[in-house]
């Protein structure tokens, strides 16, 4: 059961648009969200993360936004450029558990277009 | 600083046999995380240290899977008598535990021939 889900496995945008990833999760108990940018042949970089009680995290051209009724978090990058170019993908975690795990999805592929 | 190294980057084996991947963590960090990554997917946790102490190892698919971390800094995961399944990419990850954030390393690609 895929408890994170990001249903686009790929996104091309247009240098200077803006580029919206999304991901949706099943479990109630995830109380803080996080998207991590991965090049190939490194490891993930985190990029911003989110907790359950707020609903927007904003760090320059990055922001998400977490819609706790509906499940979904979706990360805006504005403008678009060149080097955002990589795969995304979100996880999540029960904190107030003590759950120290993350959970992922099974990522985005952005594509950068100049 | 230096981020988290991991060894080797890559490792082919033949099945049944032993292999120990290792991670050196960023310096400072109290936790560590090993997660494993098929191709077209994201990490999937496997096992979580506290210091030495292994806080969750409810990810690791089996008892052909350990994790030790005995000074609370290097780790080491080690799959005994290998199999074809278990060739994925190794990663690991770790964090100060004052925040949430986890660091990843570059990942151990392991293949089982």
């Amino acid at each position: 059961d895929q408890q994170v889900k990001q249903n686009s496995p790929s996104l091309s945008v247009q240098e200077g648009r803006i580029s919206i990833l999304n991901c949706d999760y099943t479990n109630s108990m995830f109380d803080y969200f996080l998207w991590y940018k991965k090049y190939p042949a490194e490891g993930p970089t985190f990029l911003i993360s989110i907790s359950s009680i707020k609903d927007k995290n904003e760090d320059g051209r990055f922001t998400v936004f977490l819609n706790k009724s509906a499940k979904h978090l979706s990360l805006h990058i504005v403008p678009s450029q060149p080097g955002d170019s990589a795969v995304y993908f979100c996880a999540a975690s029960a904190m107030s558990e003590g759950a120290q795990k993350l959970v992922f999805g099974q990522g985005t592929r952005l594509t950068i277009n100049p | 600083g230096a981020g988290v190294s991991q060894s080797p980057r890559y490792k082919v084996t033949k099945r049944g046999q032993d292999v120990a991947l290792r991670c050196d963590p960023i310096s400072g960090h109290v936790s560590l995380y090993w997660y494993r990554q098929a191709l077209g997917q994201g990490p999937e946790f496997l096992t979580y240290f506290n210091y030495e102490a292994q806080q969750d190892k409810s990810g690791l698919p089996n008892d052909r899977f350990s994790a030790e971390r005995p000074e609370g800094s290097i780790s080491t995961l080690t799959i005994q008598r290998t199999e074809q399944r278990d060739s994925a990419m190794y990663r690991c990850a770790s964090s100060s535990g004052t925040d949430y954030e986890q660091y990843f390393g570059p990942g151990t690609r392991l293949t089982v021939t």
